[in-house]
């Protein structure tokens, strides 16, 4: 059974540009959520989508945002990057939304503004 | 606002030597606690969800207990493929969604 994949696994921009991270949940997995780690901060919520629609929101500028396609696959894009937004972006997949079971993180696409 | 905080920030340990980590959280309501293992490099595993106070359970050298204010995961006779990062995670009751709020973890280092 394929786990949950994230691509790229590794990216470096240039502040002020933009960036497109993919991630594709576990079959049948209809839920995904993302997630920033970085050193500072620990692991912070981004958003989480389920059949296309935004569940819920974390506190992140509205440069910070994201799509889920009709296959449950998700991406998520950062507008206007600022070095602060380098990290380990994670995303995690789930068969349902409100629930408290079954979350499967990905490796993570680690970005690097420079 | 839901918080988790997790102690000690690291801990080195001696192969077999047992330990415990500490995850204090404050939530509204709890639907679920979870504890996840992350090694370098890589995406946090699942280890345990943990539902209501006095729910314990267990895996291979490791044991997960939840009280109405905090839970602890027991490692015992740790080997060196025990060394990670062990991440504690809350989510509310009244959360739409699927959302966890992380603590800042535990970097477990095991010394053969």
């Amino acid at each position: 059974k394929a786990g949950v994949t994230q691509t790229p696994r590794y990216l470096i921009k240039t502040r002020g540009q933009q960036v497109t991270l993919s991630c594709s949940p576990i079959s049948g997995h209809r839920s995904v959520s993302w997630y920033q780690q970085t050193p500072g901060q620990g692991l912070q919520f981004l958003f989480e989508y389920f059949s296309e629609t935004q569940r819920n929101k974390g506190n992140f500028p509205g440069r910070f945002s994201g799509r889920q396609f009709s296959n449950s696959r998700s991406e998520m894009n950062v507008s206007t990057l600022e070095l602060g937004d380098s990290a380990l972006y994670l995303c995690a997949s789930s068969l349902r939304t409100g629930h408290s079971y079954g979350y499967t993180f990905g490796s993570g696409t680690r970005l690097t503004v420079v | 606002e839901d918080q988790v905080t997790q102690s000690p920030e690291a801990l080195r340990l001696q192969e077999g030597e047992s330990s415990s980590l500490n995850c204090s959280y404050t939530v509204s309501g709890l639907r679920g606690l979870f504890w996840y293992r992350q090694d370098p490099g890589k995406g946090p595993e699942f280890l345990f969800t943990l539902y209501s106070a006095g729910e314990e359970k267990e895996k291979e050298r490791l044991k997960a207990t939840l009280t109405k204010k905090e839970s602890f995961l027991h490692i015992t006779a740790p080997k060196p493929e025990d060394s990670a990062t062990y991440l504690c995670a809350v989510q509310a009751l009244g959360a739409a969604g699927n959302k966890l709020t992380f603590g800042g973890g535990t970097r477990v280092l095991v010394k053969p």
